[in-house]
């Protein structure tokens, strides 16, 4: 099967400027997540969706990141404006579904890596 | 707050030794411990999830202990070759059971010497 699609890879852009990542989850899989990594650290959760709500969004800062998925598919994750400590590696990840009968694995799509000047 | 910690420093190990990572954890009850592989410039791959009445979970050559009393796990790797070099994570599930609200440890990076 076809893994987590992202794009871009790599975008460089100045501060207070917008940005837009699109993610592509493995077909079928009902949970999507957003991870920021910044360099060095292991991934934080930004927001988790179960189709197209949102399960949970705790460290998402709201002021300046927001995500949507519509329709339950693809999702896309803005940052506006941008600050300097936002440049990190952002990963999309999948899973069938979450819930207590079973474990479902995360798969992670390759990240985009944003740099902010 | 939950907090996460593994090596910080980087292991290196010859090939065909034993690799003997560690996650500790503090301010928690997981239900799950997961370990991931990630190299340089990809995503994590999951490699072994342990859940808390497990004590020990193996696959292949990489082996996962969970001691709840000590907040701690091992992951081992057995016959380490040149391409088990890699950064490894832990994660825990911070949520009541099976949520997949992960928090990550930094990773320990793995070098094998051939």
């Amino acid at each position: 099967e076809a893994g987590v699609a992202q794009s871009p890879r790599y975008k460089i852009i100045e501060k207070r400027q917008s940005v837009a990542f699109w993610c592509n989850p493995i077909s079928g899989h009902a949970t999507l997540y957003w991870y920021q990594q910044i360099l060095g650290q292991g991934p934080k959760l930004l927001i988790q969706f179960q189709n197209n709500g949102v399960v949970d969004d705790s460290q998402l800062p709201k002021d300046r990141f927001s995500a949507e998925r519509l329709k339950g598919v693809d999702s896309t994750l803005k940052i506006q404006p941008a600050k300097l400590e936002d440049s990190a590696v952002y990963l999309c990840a999948s899973s069938r579904r979450t819930g207590r009968s079973s474990y479902n694995e995360q798969f992670f799509g390759p990240g985009t890596r944003l740099t902010v000047l | 707050s939950q907090k996460i910690e593994q090596n910080s420093e980087a292991l290196n190990i010859q090939e065909g030794k034993t690799a003997t990572l560690t996650c500790n954890y503090t301010n928690y009850s997981p239900a799950y411990l997961q370990w991931y592989r990630q190299d340089p410039g990809r995503g994590p791959v999951f490699l072994l999830l342990i859940r808390e009445n497990e004590k020990e979970k193996r696959k292949e050559r990489l082996k996962v202990t969970f001691d709840t009393t000590l907040k701690q796990s091992l992951f081992h790797i057995t016959a380490s070759q040149p391409a088990d070099s890699a950064t490894y994570l832990c994660a825990l599930d911070r949520g009541s059971g099976n949520t997949g609200k992960l928090i990550f440890g930094q990773g320990t990076t793995l070098q094998v010497k051939p």
